[in-house]
């Protein structure tokens, strides 16, 4: 069966330090991977999406990059994080096989202070 | 471009209460609907879809009818339990294969439900 890791599952970090987040799929081969953000009082959003390893796109300019260096890694990281960063970070798997089935992971809160 | 919008909550009900949660939906074409359901301390999970017009989706006493002439595709549930308790998201696909099948969501409704 598929799985989905993501982690951290709670992240502080202060203005200005780095970042990192790991997801993981297991089970699968060449998935689409996707990050959303979902910000305090907003809807999800679509920050990054991959098709195949090192190829990422973007959604929405901002302060955030991702990364594909695996097939079943997809890592989202910033340089120096922003307050407007702080967020429910959730990342997203899906077979090419079946366009309509999303499967989320457990998400990470960031807050940034 | 493509947008959801649903209700804020939050919504509190009581047990066996019936529960509507609106979303209606602005896409160009035929997208797939979706409802997402996030329960405490854990990641999103499918509810259930439809993915054409007039179509029923159900699954653990929920349904949503996918209604094109008034783009909604609301979510009800007939008698509601404490365990109901959740934030719900509801979310298109527009289906187009150049897009990626990149979900547009809504802002999520949060349904407590007391005992």
């Amino acid at each position: 069966s598929q799985t989905i890791h993501q982690w951290p599952a709670t992240l502080v970090q202060p203005v200005g330090s780095p970042l990192s987040l790991e997801c993981t799929v297991e089970g699968t081969s060449n998935p689409n991977l996707y990050w959303y953000r979902q910000a305090a009082g907003r809807g999800l959003q679509l920050l990054f999406y991959s098709v195949g390893i090192g190829q990422i796109s973007s959604e929405v300019p901002q302060n955030l990059s991702a990364s594909r260096p695996q097939d079943r890694q997809f890592i989202l990281s910033s340089k120096k994080l922003l307050l407007s960063d702080s967020g429910f970070y959730l990342c997203a798997w899906r077979t090419t096989a079946d366009r309509e089935k999303l499967f989320f992971g457990s998400g990470t809160q960031l807050s940034v202070l | 471009g493509n947008s959801v919008t649903q209700m804020e909550g939050p919504v509190t009900l009581s047990e066996e209460a019936f529960l509507t949660i609106n979303c209606t939906y602005t896409a160009t074409g035929y997208p797939s609907l979706f409802w997402y359901v996030q329960y405490p301390g854990e990641g999103l999970q499918l509810l259930l879809k439809a993915t054409k017009a007039d179509d029923k989706g159900s699954n653990k006493g929920f349904e949503a009818t996918y209604r094109k002439e008034t783009t909604s595709f609301h979510l009800e549930k007939g008698s509601v339990q404490v365990s109901d308790s959740a934030v719900y998201f509801c979310a298109l696909n527009p289906m187009i294969k150049a897009a990626g099948n990149k979900l547009t969501f809504g802002g999520g409704t949060r349904v407590l439900v007391k005992p």
